[in-house]
């Protein structure tokens, strides 16, 4: 079985600071994992994805992450924080070949301080 | 090419009644994926399709129900609603045939049980 957890349900940081999201996960083979963004009253984005090709992702604005197997781990980063990054972000696993299914973290409310 | 379209986006409901959702993929998607998104539960898979069959199903009561039509488009049926429903249901869509196709999402239907 998989799953991911993020640690803090909410993420405060001022404009322009780093932006870091944790994720850790648990999967019984390789794992494939995602990052999605969900802005108010819409459904989810897909910002980036590891699918063992390379273990630093870049994705959609300024994001990225670092796939980590020895911390089991898969944080989401961005260098310096846009008030348009104030939304929630999801974690998510997927280990089945052919299978649609994505198990999601908590999430973790990001709030941009002006 | 036109995104994941989802009708209603909005609907209100009293306990014991049924409801059905809808759900037009991507052009050229065969796989419909949908999720119940709740405050308490967080993002939850609830079932597959591919070619009109049910590949894959998470753990929800025989209430929830889904289907596939010859064109991919999905609908899910939920029945004898319960207050606990209230939720917005995502539905995802992707090619369906790679070791693991980005899903894109729909913007979901809100539905509230009164």
């Amino acid at each position: 079985a998989q799953s991911v957890t993020q640690l803090g349900s909410h993420v405060s940081v001022s404009e322009g600071a780093l932006v870091l999201l944790r994720c850790n996960y648990s999967s019984s083979v390789p794992p494939y994992l995602f990052w999605y963004v969900q802005y108010p009253n819409q459904g989810l984005q897909l910002l980036l994805k590891y699918t063992s090709a390379a273990t630093l992702v870049k994705g959609i604005n300024g994001f990225e992450a670092e796939f980590k197997k020895s911390e089991t781990s898969f944080h989401l980063t961005k260098p310096s924080a846009h008030m348009s990054d104030a939304a929630e972000y999801f974690c998510a696993v997927s280990a089945n070949f052919g299978n649609e299914k994505l198990t999601f973290g908590t999430g973790t409310r990001l709030t941009i301080i002006p | 090419k036109a995104g994941v379209t989802q009708t209603p986006r909005y609907l209100i409901k009293t306990r014991g009644q049924q409801v059905t959702l809808s759900c037009s993929p991507i052009s050229g998607h065969r796989s419909v994926s949908w999720y119940q998104q709740t405050p308490g539960q967080g993002l939850q898979f609830l079932f597959e399709y591919f070619s009109e069959t049910q590949r894959n199903k998470g753990n929800f009561p025989g209430r929830f129900s889904g289907r596939q039509f010859s064109n991919s488009r999905s609908e899910m049926n939920v029945s004898t609603l319960e207050l606990g429903d209230s939720a917005l249901y995502l539905c995802a869509s992707s090619p369906g045939e790679g070791q693991f196709d980005e899903q894109f999402f729909g913007p979901g239907t809100r539905l509230t049980v009164l």
